[in-house]
């Protein structure tokens, strides 16, 4: 398998903008999730699935920002409007199992919000 | 908030010699778990110790867990410039997960 997979590697765009990450899980995890990476915050947990289904999207930030994941092999996180705030790198991870589980990292994405 | 809290922030060790990062943290847990990333890379797993283990070990690193003190820590021994990375602790409570701050350690040759 070649892990995680994450679209695009480096995202650079203007405020107000739509943003969409994408992420491909390592096939026959049943868990995914997304995280944020910032110098300031570290590394937050934002929502993560299982089977396909958003179980805990309190990591959310705000309203600007959505995830879906209409199938085992393919998950989004959308941000619209972008903001200069937004701006970090964002990695998904998937497992078998919750967290008492290995997570296996994506090599993420750098989002870059002018 | 970040559970997870690691010591030191910073850590910088010369090639050969051991390198001790600690980790503590505030509510009970199921378990915790090391993770490093190199530069500009997604993160990779490490080890994981469940809270009823008291140590772990894989190669060249031991991780402790002392569940009274609330606190992990990652040893690597006879360190090498390739270990130069950041490492993170990540607990599990209650299936939330929180990852700490980080230490990032430097290893010269």
């Amino acid at each position: 398998d070649a892990g995680v997979i994450q679209s695009p590697r480096h995202e650079v765009t203007e405020m107000g903008q739509e943003v969409t990450l994408r992420c491909k899980p390592i096939s026959g995890h049943d868990y995914l999730f997304w995280y944020r990476q910032t110098m300031m915050r570290g590394l937050e947990l934002l929502i993560y699935f299982n089977n396909n289904v958003p179980i805990d999207d309190s990591g959310m930030p705000e309203d600007r920002f959505s995830a879906k994941m209409p199938n085992a092999s393919f998950s989004t996180l959308k941000i619209q409007p972008s903001e200069p705030r937004d701006s970090a790198v964002y990695f998904c991870a998937s497992s078998l199992g919750i967290f008492a589980n290995e997570q296996f990292f994506g090599p993420g994405t750098r989002l870059t919000v002018l | 908030s970040q559970q997870g809290e690691e010591d030191p922030q910073a850590l910088s060790i010369q090639e050969g010699e051991n390198a001790t990062m600690n980790c503590s943290y505030k509510t009970s847990i199921n378990n915790l778990q090391w993770y490093r990333q190199n530069s500009g890379r997604g993160l990779v797993h490490l080890i994981l110790i469940r809270s009823n283990e008291r140590e772990k070990h894989s190669g060249r690193l031991r991780v402790t867990l002392d569940t009274s003190k609330k606190s992990s820590s990652l040893l690597i021994t006879a360190s090498r410039a390739a270990d130069t990375a950041s490492y993170f602790c990540a607990t599990d409570q209650n299936n939330d997960m929180r990852f700490g701050a980080g230490t990032r350690l430097t290893v010269k040759p």
